[in-house]
């Protein structure tokens, strides 16, 4: 079965510094790697993805993600963090056999201090 | 921009009483979820739709739970008999297909069984 560890449950930072947030993942097979964004009394808005390529990712908002398969990782990094920004984040996983039910992490709250 | 819509935002319901959650999704798409969170947890896959049958439901999506799509843009979700556990947010979202696997969500309905 796939699964998620996002293991910090709240991001600090300041604006204008860097931006990580962590994600590990277990999946059989190959994953389908994904980053969701959600803002108070909103759904869960697609940022970006990893399928297959080039390990780093670029997605919205400027955001991007470094797909390591050695370490099962799955990081999110915005190089500048605006205080917008502030939301709670979520690293979702499938595999590529045709599954098609995503395994999300638990989720973590990003605080970016003016 | 195409986007997923669910109504009602927030349903209260008695405790036994059916319900039912519907969703239009993104014209095009293909395959069509409900994943649900209840407060405090992660968000969790309940059943995937795709080429008008059930492809994959989870151990949560039993006897009580049906989907169903009655026209060619509507997708529901019925509860038969809600009990005070089913209180959570629940959230439709659909996809384009295999090549380009990222699920868009709607933005939820908030469901309260009393």
């Amino acid at each position: 079965a796939q699964s998620v560890a996002q293991p910090e449950d709240q991001v600090n930072v300041a604006e204008g510094n860097p931006l990580t947030v962590k994600c590990t993942y277990s999946v059989s097979g190959n994953p389908y790697l994904f980053w969701y964004v959600q803002y108070p009394n909103r759904g869960l808005q697609f940022l970006l993805k990893y399928i297959t390529g080039d390990n780093l990712v670029k997605g919205s908002y400027g955001f991007e993600a470094e797909f390591n398969k050695s370490q099962t990782s799955f990081h999110l990094k915005k190089p500048s963090a605006l205080v917008s920004d502030s939301a709670l984040y979520f690293c979702a996983v499938r595999d590529n056999r045709g599954n098609n039910r995503l395994a999300f992490g638990k989720g973590n709250q990003v605080v970016v201090i003016p | 921009e195409p986007e997923v819509t669910q109504t009602p935002s927030h349903q209260v319901t008695q405790m036994g009483q059916e319900v039912i959650l519907r969703c239009v999704p993104i014209s095009n798409h293909l395959y069509f979820y409900w994943y649900r969170q209840i407060l405090g947890q992660k968000v969790e896959f309940l059943v995937s739709f795709y080429n008008n049958e059930i492809s994959e439901k989870s151990e949560i999506f039993d006897d009580q739970f049906s989907v169903e799509r009655p026209d060619g843009s509507n997708f529901t979700l019925k509860i038969r008999s809600t009990k005070l556990e089913d209180s959570a947010m629940y959230f439709c979202a659909s996809s384009l297909g295999r090549d380009f696997p990222e699920a868009f969500f709607g933005q939820g309905t908030r469901l309260t069984v009393v």
